[in-house]
């Protein structure tokens, strides 16, 4: 059974750098698609970005100036960084597996999410 | 960019049929995913592959996707069906999840 666990600031200031970490236990992270997700309070779901098992990356356009997503296999982890946060950018942050992107597998493992607020 | 368009609430009668549309510009072309969110909790695949079913999800919920609609049906809904529910697919390289639907069991 795979178990992703989000961990990081629950307050991050204005203009300063989001960062989260994903642990993921009970599966390699060297294979698969490891994804960042995001929904704003009382709003849907948002799309962030994803590393596959080669280190390949790839951004959602309206978030792609800001995100990187790096991979950790050493440690079996997957990170995020969004710059230059804003109040817009309040939210729980969600990573999640998926099996094979566009394959239409889904998103099958989420991790419990974490609270972000950004405020000074 | 594409964009995934869904209701913002059905209503349903516990027994009855819930049908819940998402609808984008050639969706059949797609493969789509529905999730299931509860207030509190991460989102649950309950559809990948347009209709099919992970492990532990029961028969009564199932998918289909025609031309530029896709639909999750519910049958037989039950109270703990109670939830919002989100579609997703995948545009080129990004996933995309429509507004999400709040399904109202009453």
């Amino acid at each position: 059974q795979v178990q992703l666990q989000e961990s990081g600031p629950g307050l991050v200031k204005p203009s300063e750098t989001l960062s989260l970490t994903c642990s993921v236990s009970g599966g390699s992270i060297s294979s698969d698609y490891w994804s960042w997700i995001r929904q704003p309070p009382g709003k849907g779901l948002e799309y962030i970005g994803y590393i596959d098992y080669s280190g390949s990356s790839n951004y959602s356009p309206s978030l792609k100036s800001r995100v990187t997503v790096s991979v950790d296999t050493s440690k079996n982890q997957f990170s995020l960084k969004l710059s230059s946060v804003t109040a817009a950018d309040t939210a729980v942050y969600y990573c999640a597996r998926d099996p094979g992107a566009a394959a239409g597998r889904g998103f099958d493992y989420w991790g419990q999410g974490i609270l972000v607020t950004v405020s000074s | 960019s594409y964009e995934l368009t869904q209701p913002p609430s059905v209503s349903v009668s516990p027994g009855q049929t819930a049908s819940i549309s998402c609808s984008g510009d050639k969706l059949e072309n797609k493969y789509v995913c529905w999730y299931q969110q509860k207030p509190g909790h991460s989102p649950v695949l309950v559809i990948y592959k347009d209709d099919r079913r992970p492990s532990g999800i029961p028969e009564r919920f199932s998918g289909s996707n025609s031309g530029n609609s896709a639909t999750l049906t519910i049958s037989g809904t039950q109270a703990m069906d109670e939830a919002d529910y989100y579609c997703q697919a995948w545009d080129r390289t990004t996933a995309v999840f429509g507004g999400g639907t709040k399904l109202t069991v009453l």
